[in-house]
């Protein structure tokens, strides 16, 4: 069974620009979580999807969003990047949400570059 | 507000010996417990996990010990072998918060031949 992938590996923008990240999860796997891992910070969560919802959220700006479709792929978007955005971005998937499905598995993650 | 720490950034131990990796939490409402592998460039791995209603769990050469009292747990490698150098996250998740999965700041392993 194919792993959680995530385009593209590779990024880099400048200041001010946009940024959209995909997710495509473990097939079978309904839920996705962002994560942000930077040197300073450790590895930060960012939001979870599931069902096309967004059931969690943690604690970033408004300027970080995402969304799920019903495949259960998911983009993450971030608007008007800074500098200190430059992180790696990884995504997890797990089979659903609830008590018996804890364990997240994580994609190899997209290294954003803000210049 | 670091809800889970892990308190040695790095630890150098000999091929063939055991390797204890030490994390301690303060939010009582986590209820679930795992450790994850990470070499450089890649996502984390999953290893292994423990739920609050244990005190142990034990898959292969790793061991996952929990002392809720205390706050604790610990991740034992036996034995070490070179590929096991990687750097260790402890994360922990609470039903409440919707397992969501908050992480230590890792633990560096070099498993020396």
């Amino acid at each position: 069974k194919a792993g959680v992938t995530q385009t593209p590996r590779y990024l880099i923008k400048t200041r001010g620009q946009q940024v959209t990240l995909s997710c495509s999860p473990i097939s079978g796997h309904r839920s996705v979580s962002w994560y942000q891992q930077t040197p300073g910070q450790g590895l930060q969560f960012l939001f979870e999807y599931f069902s096309e919802t967004q059931r969690n959220k943690g604690n970033f700006p408004g300027r970080f969003s995402g969304r799920q479709f019903s495949n259960s792929r998911s983009e993450m978007n971030v608007s008007t990047l800074e500098l200190g955005d430059s992180a790696l971005y990884l995504c997890a998937s797990r089979l659903g949400v609830g008590p018996t499905y804890n364990e997240q598995f994580f994609g190899p993650g997209t290294r954003l570059t803000v210049l | 507000d670091q809800q889970v720490k892990q308190n040695s950034p790095s630890l150098s131990v000999q091929e063939g010996r055991i390797s204890i990796l030490n994390c301690d939490y303060t939010n009582s409402m986590f209820d679930y417990f795992l450790w994850y592998k990470k070499y450089p460039a890649e996502g984390p791995t999953f290893l292994i996990s423990i739920s609050s209603i244990k005190d142990k769990n034990e898959d292969g050469r790793f061991t996952v010990f929990l002392n809720k009292s205390a706050k604790h747990l610990s991740l034992h490698i036996v034995p070490s072998q070179p590929g096991d150098s990687a750097v260790y996250f402890c994360a922990a998740s609470a039903e409440a918060a919707g397992n969501k999965l908050t992480f230590g700041g890792g633990t560096r392993v070099l498993v020396k031949p």
